[in-house]
């Protein structure tokens, strides 16, 4: 089945500066590819999604960027601000397939 | 707040006992999964339900059963309790097979 590796798994950033997070996939199939974010205390919540026949996709100051050749994606945030910290999981999936997901990063954002 | 609701939030127990988590979907979701959230593995895929029926498999452990009810919540069991079920269980729900996921705030379950 589909392996979803996740890195760094953790990761410190300044207040304003840019956090990027990087997933590799197994299954050169899978075609759909989201990020949740998880608040202390709180479930997962989809923050952003993208689908195999798209490189980049962006959401204010969130973006994906998906390399199908290399079987990454990545999550970019710009101009992080404190509620930024959070665990952030990647996932993938091939068609009708579950979800698999990464084991988290921590993304830290230091006043 | 993502209209997924689970009880109880916190539940301590001893090794060898047995503890149900219980799940609401979100109104008008048909899916409901289980996922055992552990510190150093990530969100583990359990079991999943679609309107009643047992839809996929994941990890899930001989000692832990689920099941759908017809008003489509849906009930965790774990049994036999051991110190390495201690974990945050997560419920989520889609509308459909496969669709977004929204999860609760999940049940945090201590063995001692």
């Amino acid at each position: 089945g589909e392996n979803v590796e996740q890195h760094p798994s953790t990761l410190s950033v300044q207040e304003g500066d840019s956090a990027v997070i990087k997933c590799t996939y197994s299954d050169s199939a899978s075609n759909y590819f989201p990020w949740y974010k998880q608040e202390l205390g709180k479930g997962p919540q989809l923050i952003i999604d993208i689908r195999s026949n798209v490189g980049e996709k962006k959401d204010q100051r969130i973006a994906v960027t998906l390399n199908k050749t290399a079987k990454h994606f990545s999550l970019h945030i710009t101009e992080t601000q404190p509620e930024d910290s959070a665990v952030y999981f990647c996932a993938a999936r091939r068609g009708n397939n579950r979800l698999a997901f990464g084991k988290g990063n921590q993304v830290v954002v230091i006043p | 707040d993502s209209g997924v609701t689970q009880t109880p939030k916190h539940l301590i127990t001893a090794t060898g006992q047995r503890v149900t988590l219980r799940c609401s979907p979100r109104s008008g979701d048909l899916s409901v999964y289980w996922y055992q959230q552990s510190l150093d593995q990530g969100l583990q895929f359990l079991i999943q339900y679609y309107n009643g029926e047992e839809r996929a498999k994941g990890n899930i452990l001989e000692r832990f059963s689920a099941q759908q009810f017809p008003d489509l919540h849906s009930e965790l069991n774990l049994s036999s309790l051991e110190l390495g079920d201690s974990a945050l269980y997560f419920c989520a729900s889609s509308v459909e097979a496969p669709g977004e996921l929204f999860f609760g705030e999940g049940s945090r379950l201590t063995v001692l």
